[in-house]
């Protein structure tokens, strides 16, 4: 599985955007870059994925690298719930070795909004 | 959205004994995961498990300690087998609602203490 790099923790203050960086420079031309989030005592959610072009959704957007070699999560106004561990993860939907489909988590970067 | 309960949502167990973790999930799935989190850590996928076939482990992972059983599309259990104070963890049970899509929804997992 191809690796990302994440900083280990970001702040934010309440109401402002966020950007949270994923470096995966070893990306394949088939991975998928996918962003879950787990807030406290809680399982993760899925966030957001893409695979070249920049994606949105009600939750944040994602702006992909043209090299793909690094991404972008963006919150675009910080709230006191988005504060989370976010995990920036890749994943080749053809690899079927028994773990098909399988994610594999990294340590993710922990976000604290202050309000 | 897909909706998994697990149970126990909490347990504390005396070494050298087992316990069995269930996972219901509110419609078929083909595949579900299982993931361990301890203390302050990431999560780590310890197998993924497959109706009607034997579950496959990752590495560092064995069937004698972490039994897998899932008798049907909409059930799995996991059980942690003489248990030690390493044991103690979050066991979240994860499942990909649409296949091929890469977006797990995951359980509010099991958290165990062992003594």
């Amino acid at each position: 599985d191809a690796k990302t790099t994440q900083p280990n923790s970001m702040e934010s203050n309440e109401e402002e955007p966020v950007h949270l960086p994923c470096n995966h420079s070893t990306i394949s031309g088939t991975d998928y870059i996918h962003w879950y989030r787990q807030l406290p005592s809680q399982g993760p959610e899925y966030v957001i994925h893409g695979l070249t072009s920049n994606v949105n959704n009600r939750m944040a957007s994602l702006a992909i690298a043209e090299d793909r070699k690094s991404s972008t999560l963006i919150l675009h106004r910080a709230t006191l719930r988005d504060a989370a561990v976010y995990y920036c993860i890749l994943r080749d939907p053809r690899t079927f070795s028994g773990g098909y489909n399988k994610l594999i988590f990294g340590a993710g970067t922990r976000l604290a909004v202050h309000p | 959205s897909a909706v998994i309960s697990q149970k126990p949502s909490r347990d504390i167990c005396q070494r050298g004994t087992s316990l069995t973790i269930q996972c219901q999930v509110d419609s078929q799935v083909t595949m579900m995961f299982w993931y361990r989190q301890q203390p302050g850590q990431s999560l780590t996928l310890i197998a993924t498990a497959n109706q009607g076939s034997e579950a496959t482990y990752e590495s560092g992972f064995v069937i004698d300690k972490f039994p897998i059983s899932r008798p049907n599309l909409t059930f799995s259990t996991l059980t942690v087998s003489n248990m030690s104070p390493e044991d103690s963890s979050i066991y979240l049970c994860s499942v990909e609602r649409w296949e091929n899509t890469g977006e797990l929804f995951f359980g509010e997992g099991s958290r165990l203490t062992v003594l």
